[in-house]
């Protein structure tokens, strides 16, 4: 069976300031691990994904997150933090060899501070 | 443009009534997903397709059932609505292809649906 785990259920950071949205992960075989992001009323946005490759990966906004294999991690990070990206962030994973559906964290709301 | 479209956006209605969320992709995936949501909550999936004349349950229980009679339409359908089925459904899609690259997501806005 696969999980994910995102040990905090908000984060407050100050604007401009780096931020950080931990989220770790369990799974049998390698991981495809995403983030996505929900503003109020709406649906998902796809934000950034690992496959393979470079363990740092790029995604929308600005926002990059780390694949760490031995620690079981993608955690999700911007270098400067807007007060826009207010919301709620959600790490998710499938196993690269089992069904297709994914597996979500319970989200992690993130409230960036004037 | 391509995109994905759920309609009803927001749904109230009463006990025992017959409902179908409605789900439409314009971006020619084989693949297709519905999530059950609590307000502020992790989803989980409840059903998808691989294509045409597929569907399969997924992780989490429901009574909700599915078709797939075209590739761009999935609806969902409550036979008989109870309180219980209070909920946010979304629906996604992706590509079905042979390289993990296409295995991106993508979410519809959803349906609040309220069963009083």
């Amino acid at each position: 069976a696969q999980s994910v785990a995102q040990p905090e259920d908000q984060v407050n950071v100050a604007e401009g300031n780096p931020l950080t949205v931990k989220c770790t992960y369990s799974v049998s075989g390698n991981p495809y691990l995403f983030w996505y992001v929900q503003y109020p009323n709406r649906g998902l946005q796809f934000l950034l994904k690992y496959i393979t490759g470079d363990n740092l990966v790029k995604g929308s906004y600005g926002f990059e997150a780390e694949f760490n294999k031995s620690q079981t991690s993608f955690h999700l990070k911007k270098p400067s933090a807007l007060v826009s990206d207010s919301a709620l962030y959600f790490c998710a994973v499938r196993d690269a060899g089992g069904a297709d559906g994914l597996t979500f964290g319970k989200g992690t709301h993130l409230i960036i501070q004037p | 443009e391509a995109d994905i479209y759920q309609t009803p956006r927001y749904l109230v209605i009463g006990t025992g009534k017959k409902i179908t969320l409605e789900c439409s992709q314009t971006m020619g995936h084989d693949k297709m997903y519905w999530y059950q949501q609590d307000p502020g909550m992790e989803l989980h999936l409840i059903h998808y397709s691989y294509g045409v004349n597929s569907t399969e349950k997924g992780d989490l229980s429901s009574e909700s059932t599915v078709s797939r009679i075209r590739t761009e339409h999935f609806p969902l359908t409550l036979e008989s609505a109870r309180p219980s089925h209070t909920s946010q459904y979304l629906c996604a899609s992706s590509e079905y292809g042979v390289t993990p690259d296409t295995d991106t997501q993508y979410f519809g806005p959803g349906t609040r649906l309220t069963v009083l």
